[in-house]
């Protein structure tokens, strides 16, 4: 699987749009990306996923760009619960191992 | 339907005792994994399993850890003999073979002193 490069961390003021940005450079053209957060204490949960076209639903719209080599999640209006760490993912749709890197730990400020 | 269903959901027991986690996928799911998390190292898959087979064991760190799947409905993890460099929270997971998510339960938190 593409390897993947997120921030750390980063803060969101609540109530704004939160953008999570993700590098997968070396993704190839069967590789989807998927999106999973782990709120504190949690089980991993999904969120979305793409391969090339922009994703939208009840939780987060997906922008991945034309060369595919990045993409961004979006939280439209950020609420206190969705401070959580946010894991991008790249993978082959059917492929069984989903192996996860460091993420983003996103804090949604009041 | 309950979701992944994971017990205990915290045990604390001495070095050298054996330890038993148990996991309940989602009906219908066909893919089980067992997942281990702390803070060094992060969410590490130690297993997974395809209709109750185990596919890939090679994250399971030594011979003191093992895992079984006797049926559809329930699948366990053993460390026996345990030592304090365990603990951590063990995440069970499900798929069923169309979707590409993972279902995960609420975890185990182990201790081991």
């Amino acid at each position: 699987d593409a390897k993947t490069t997120q921030p750390p961390s980063m803060d969101c003021a609540e109530g704004r749009a939160a953008n999570l940005p993700c590098n997968h450079s070396t993704i190839s053209g069967n590789e989807y990306v998927y999106w999973y957060r782990q709120i504190h204490s949690q089980g991993p949960q999904y969120i979305i996923h793409g391969l090339k076209n922009n994703e939208t639903n009840e939780m987060a719209s997906l922008i991945i760009t034309e060369d595919r080599k990045s993409s961004t999640l979006i939280l439209p209006h950020a609420t206190l619960r969705d401070t959580a760490v946010y894991y991008c993912i790249v993978r082959v749709k059917g492929a069984q191992k989903l192996v996860f890197g460091q993420g983003t730990r996103l804090t949604i400020n009041p | 339907d309950a979701g992944v269903i994971q017990s205990p959901r915290h045990e604390v027991t001495e070095m050298g005792q054996e330890v038993t986690l148990r996991c309940k996928p989602i009906s219908g799911h066909d893919y089980l994994f067992w997942y281990r998390q702390t803070m060094m190292r992060g969410l590490e898959l130690l297993i997974y399993f395809n209709n109750n087979v185990p596919i890939d064991d090679s994250g399971m760190p030594e011979d003191r850890f093992s895992a079984k799947m006797p049926n559809a409905s329930f699948s366990t993890l053993k460390i026996q003999p345990s030592e304090p460099r365990d603990s951590a929270v063990y995440f069970c997971a499900s798929r069923g073979l169309e979707t590409g998510e993972l279902f995960f339960g609420e975890g185990s938190r182990l201790t081991v002193l």
